[in-house]
């Protein structure tokens, strides 16, 4: 099956910084990455998600790169701010007859902004 | 807010105690999971329904169960606990299709999650 390996497991960043956050995924009919953002004492939301078809994708201050052939994909965040401070987990899933598979999980990276 | 409710926020009970954790998903969420969160083995996937039919199973253990109800919610049923049953559980809900139907927004929200903590 899937494995999702996360790294670093902590990363500590000055404030207005940029953060990088690395998954390697071992299945290669794998084809959707969602990256999720848990602050504390609450649930894990989506911050972005690639499928296999695009090697970049932006969102503001986040971005998300895919290399299928390396078989890993990244976090990008920049321009770090205090509230950016979280875990962050990165998850790979199969996509295929119209029906997204289940999601597997790295163990995640606390990331802590320090202002 | 994500829009998936689970109840209660906290549980404490005892060893060899069952217990019965809800989920309510988004409006129009057809799908429901459970995943499992402890320090050690991070967020693991339990199962999955669809309209009120078991989808998916990951690693749920024999003394857990799920059933989806008719008007969706979800409740995950958790009996002869142990002390390593102690863990965030966490409810998603998503508008997937079944395999073979017409392709969905799939992306999974997730709930406030349910502290239990067995004694």
């Amino acid at each position: 099956g899937e494995n999702v390996e996360q790294h670093p497991s902590t990363l500590s960043v000055q404030e207005g910084d940029s953060a990088v956050i690395k998954c390697t995924y071992s299945d290669s009919a794998s084809n959707y990455f969602p990256w999720y953002k848990q602050e504390l004492g609450k649930g894990p939301q989506l911050i972005i998600d690639i499928r296999s078809n695009v090697g970049e994708k932006k969102d503001q201050r986040i971005a998300v790169t895919l290399n299928k052939t390396a078989k890993h994909f990244s976090l990008h965040i920049t321009e770090t701010q205090p509230e950016d401070s979280a875990v962050y987990f990165c998850a790979a899933a199969q996509y295929y007859g119209g029906s997204q598979g289940n999601l597997i999980f790295g163990k995640g990276t606390k990331l802590s902004v320090k202002p | 807010d994500s829009g998936v409710t689970q109840t209660p926020k906290h549980l404490i009970t005892a060893t060899g105690q069952r217990v019965t954790l809800r989920c309510s998903p988004r409006s129009g969420d057809l799908s429901v999971y459970w995943y499992q969160q402890s320090l050690d083995q991070g967020l693991q996937f339990l199962i999955q329904y669809y309209n009120g039919e078991e989808r998916a199973k990951g690693n749920i253990l024999e003394r857990f169960s799920a059933q989806q109800f008719p008007d969706l919610h979800s409740e995950l049923n958790l009996s002869s606990l142990e002390l390593g049953d102690s863990a965030l559980y966490f409810c998603a809900s998503s508008n997937k299709s079944p395999a073979g139907g017409p392709p969905s927004t799939d992306t999974q929200y997730f709930g406030p999650g349910t502290r239990l903590t067995v004694l």
